[in-house]
Order: structure tokens, then sequence, then C-alpha cells
């Protein structure tokens, strides 16, 4: 079957850098997704790796290892408006996302 | 401004009642979807239609049934709520299965 793990909650530091882990076994590989959302809101798309690597965009970078199943997003130079909860998802064989549960981001002054 | 509209935004009905949640888009994209979000578990796929006039079961599809007339609406109906039924809906879409998803604001459903 599938399975995605991520942290429940971390909390780091206004003007810091935060690293949010993905692992998550899958029976093929299509891709991963990672997803912001701010409570009380809708997610929103922040990226997409299907190559093994960083990809960087402004002050959010997505790193990918298909060989480990592992995922990191890399939060730099934090802002309080960056609390939220990060949510990873990747494809099944259906192309139907599986989700994790997210990791909730408390960022502190 | 383009994008999911859903309706309503939330929503107390009575066990046993049905209802139809609302949900359009105006970015006429070919897939969409029905989600909903529980606290402590992943978003968990009701119900999904890959273009008009087909639908598919997701994870959790049980007590619900959805319809795709045309490319823009993808309601979702509850024929009979139960309390396990409170939760928020979210309804997406996507221009293709490998495109990031676009969510509406989501319906807060509580079943009393």
């Amino acid at each position: 079957g599938q399975n995605i793990d991520q942290p429940t909650e971390m909390t780091a530091t206004e003007g810091a850098i935060v690293q949010i882990n993905c692992t998550y076994q899958t029976s093929g590989f299509n891709g991963l997704f990672w997803y912001q959302q701010h409570a009380g809101e809708a997610p929103t798309f922040l990226s997409y790796n299907v190559l093994d690597g960083l990809e960087e965009k402004g002050r959010f970078s997505s790193f990918l290892s298909r060989s480990k199943g592992y995922s990191y997003l890399l939060l730099k130079e934090l802002q309080m408006k960056d609390s939220a909860s990060y949510l990873c998802a990747v494809p099944d064989s259906n192309y139907q996302l599986i989700w994790g549960a997210g990791t909730k981001l408390i960022i502190k002054p | 401004t383009a994008g999911i509209t859903q309706a309503p935004t939330s929503q107390i009905l009575a066990a046993g009642r049905s209802m139809t949640l609302r949900c359009t888009q105006d970015m006429r994209h070919n897939a969409m979807y029905w989600y909903r979000q529980d606290l402590g578990l992943g978003l968990r796929l009701i119900h999904y239609s890959n273009t008009a006039g087909t639908t598919g079961k997701g994870e959790v599809p049980d007590g619900y049934s959805v319809s795709r007339a045309n490319t823009d609406d993808f309601p979702l109906t509850l024929a009979s709520a139960v309390p396990s039924q409170t939760s928020v809906y979210f309804c997406a879409s996507s221009d293709s299965e490998k495109s990031p998803l676009h969510f509406g604001n989501g319906t807060r459903l509580t079943v009393t």
C-alpha cells in the first residue's frame, strides 16, 4: 500500500531556517507535491518534484530523493506569515493524490 | 477572479437530512475532486471526475454521490447525513492529472 509520513508539528524562530521532512512509500512514483495551508483556508500549491535534487523557488526549496523515498521542504528567512500547515502528497497509480496528515509549523518571534 | 467557488461556506445539518454541496470552476479544468479534511488526518478523496460525464470513487465514497453534467460544475450530495460526515469539504480542480490542484475555500459541515 501507500503511506506518507510527516512530523505533526514543528516550531522555529522568525528569520531562521526550517526543514520539513516527508517520507513516502508508493508502488510506483509519479512525482511529489508540497502544499501550504493556513488555518481555516484552502491548501495552495508550493512545489512539484519528479526528479532527484533540489528545486529552489525564492525562500522555499524542495528536495527529492527517489531512492530513499524522501523529500523535504526548506523554508529560509522565516516570516510570521509562514505559520501554516505544510502538506506532502504523492499520486497513486491512478494519479489520485495520497496526502500526508501535514506538518503544523509554528513561528515564534 | 477566476477559480473555484464552493457553497455554502458552512452548514449545520440534522442527521438523516440530505444536502448538496455546490462546486463551480471557471478555469475549464478537466479534472475535479471532492476531499474531506478531518483533524489529524490527511485530505481524503471522496469522489473525482477526470472529465465531464465521468466520475470515480475515491478512498471514502460511502454516503456520498456526485455528478458531472458539464465541465464547470461538480456537486456533492449527502443522501442521508450521519454525524461522522461532520468535516471540512474541499472541492478542487486541475488541468490534468499531473498538474497542481486548485482548491475552493471549503464548506464546513456539522451533522448533529
